[in-house]
């Protein structure tokens, strides 16, 4: 069966520092890729998304980056924390032909 | 444009109590994909159905049920008899044929009272 991991749980960083959020993916190939972001007491926001290796889509433009280095990792990242990057950070995949997609336990992400 | 909205911001409901969230959408595509997610207070999103745009069929999965209608673009979803456990954010989305994004709507807090 399809596993997502996502890591780690809960961060707390400085602002200025950097970011780097991991999520993987098990018994799947080719998976289609998202990063969401949620604000506290907020929807969902898509800020990435990836239909292969090296193939990313930005929809909001921001300090965040994502890549794709293998098929099944999909990774974000930031150079320089801004206070307003916190939030609850959420990957999820989906297979490719429009299912449903199935979501991390997500990173909850703490500027200070 | 796409969009999917929810109206409801909030909604409590005394245990036992049926309740309806409401979903509308807007798409161009003739093709698209409706779902319903559970996000418990502990974070994850958890799906709990699907919808095909050609399938007006309404579902019953135990105490859930879903009522499409293309006809008012909505897709909403009852839960009967609900149970505290049943207190979480749900969020409608929205899929295109065309497309490889999920639109969500902006979520209906329930809270269950016992």
């Amino acid at each position: 069966s399809q596993t997502i991991h996502q890591w780690p749980a809960t961060l707390v960083q400085p602002v200025g520092s950097p970011l780097s959020l991991e999520c993987t993916v098990e018994g799947t190939s080719n998976p289609n890729l998202y990063w969401y972001r949620q604000a506290a007491g907020r929807g969902l926001q898509l800020l990435f998304y990836s239909v292969g290796i090296g193939q990313i889509s930005s929809e909001v433009p921001q300090n965040l980056s994502a890549s794709r280095p293998q098929d099944r990792q999909f990774i974000l990242s930031s150079k320089k924390l801004l206070l307003s990057d916190s939030g609850f950070y959420l990957c999820a995949w989906r297979a490719t032909g429009n299912t449903e997609a199935f979501f991390g336990q997500g990173t909850r992400l703490t500027v200070v | 444009a796409q969009k999917v909205t929810q109206a409801q911001t909030e909604i409590s409901v005394v245990e036992k109590e049926d309740v309806t969230l409401d979903c509308v959408y807007e798409t161009r595509d003739t093709t698209y994909y409706l779902f319903w997610y559970k996000q418990p207070p502990s974070g994850e999103l958890v799906f709990l159905i699907r919808r095909n745009s050609f399938d007006e069929q309404n579902e019953i999965s135990g105490r859930y049920s879903w009522n499409f209608q293309k006809s008012t673009s909505s897709f909403n979803f009852t839960i009967t008899a609900s149970q505290v456990v049943d207190s979480a954010v749900y969020f409608c989305a929205l899929s295109e044929a065309t497309g490889n994004q999920f639109y969500f709507g902006t979520g209906t807090s329930l809270t269950v009272i016992p």
